[in-house]
């Protein structure tokens, strides 16, 4: 099972900033943040992943709760083609590879 | 920008007959995935290879799926004897080492009739 809960669903208004949340209070040292998004039924594409430090690049920034309990994505100026289902997973270091999904945030960006 | 392809889009098949769906992972990249998602529901992880040998696998991965990397460019996902419920996106991803990222490939829709 996914080990992070997300809110189903969010809206957001064109140009605005969105911040999408995660939670991830079982997560272990070892362990990075990621997130893709899902744009209707394409394959999930990388957005951004972090350790401990608040990380950016050209999609979205990546913020880390200093306990690393909680993360949040940021994107600083959110269009239309923003819309999509966001995926927040929790992914260890070492051992299984594997991406485990769950239900993601459905984020719409309004006009 | 390296993108993972695949072919077909869509590929349309009766009950009971084999399928192989192809994957081009970026060229440098050393693991393959599998991942299906089946109409409203989560992406689910189906297996993984590496070195020509599957190096994890879910429950999902019976003995009707298996894997292959035929040549040095595409790696495959068969299906020997498709049932209703095998009808899901099925998407390719790859990553550089076995930490790296993984990037998918935009689908293939399999719809079993």
């Amino acid at each position: 099972d996914a080990k992070t809960t997300q809110p189903p669903s969010m809206d957001c208004a064109e140009g605005r900033a969105a911040n999408l949340p995660c939670n991830h209070s079982t997560i272990s040292g070892n362990e990075y943040v990621y997130w893709y998004r899902q744009i209707h039924s394409q394959g999930p594409q990388y957005i951004i992943h972090g350790l401990k430090n608040n990380e950016t690049n050209e999609m979205a920034s990546l913020i880390i709760t200093e306990d690393r309990k909680s993360s949040t994505l940021i994107l600083p100026h959110a269009t239309l083609r923003d819309t999509a289902v966001y995926y927040c997973i929790v992914r260890p270091h070492q051992g299984a590879q594997k991406l485990v999904f769950g239900q993601g945030t459905r984020l719409t960006i309004n006009p | 920008e390296p993108e993972v392809t695949q072919t077909p889009s869509h590929q349309v098949t009766q009950m009971g007959q084999e399928v192989i769906l192809r994957c081009v992972p970026i060229s440098n990249h050393l693991y393959f995935y599998w991942y299906r998602q089946i109409l409203g529901q989560k992406v689910e992880f189906l297996v993984s290879f590496y070195n020509n040998e599957i190096s994890e696998k879910s429950e999902i991965f019976d003995d009707q799926f298996s894997v292959e990397r035929p040549d040095g460019s595409n790696f495959t996902l068969k299906i020997r004897s498709t049932k209703l419920e095998d009808s899901a996106m099925y998407f390719c991803a790859s990553s550089l080492t076995r930490t790296d990222t993984q990037y998918f490939g935009p689908g293939t829709r399999l719809t079993v009739l």
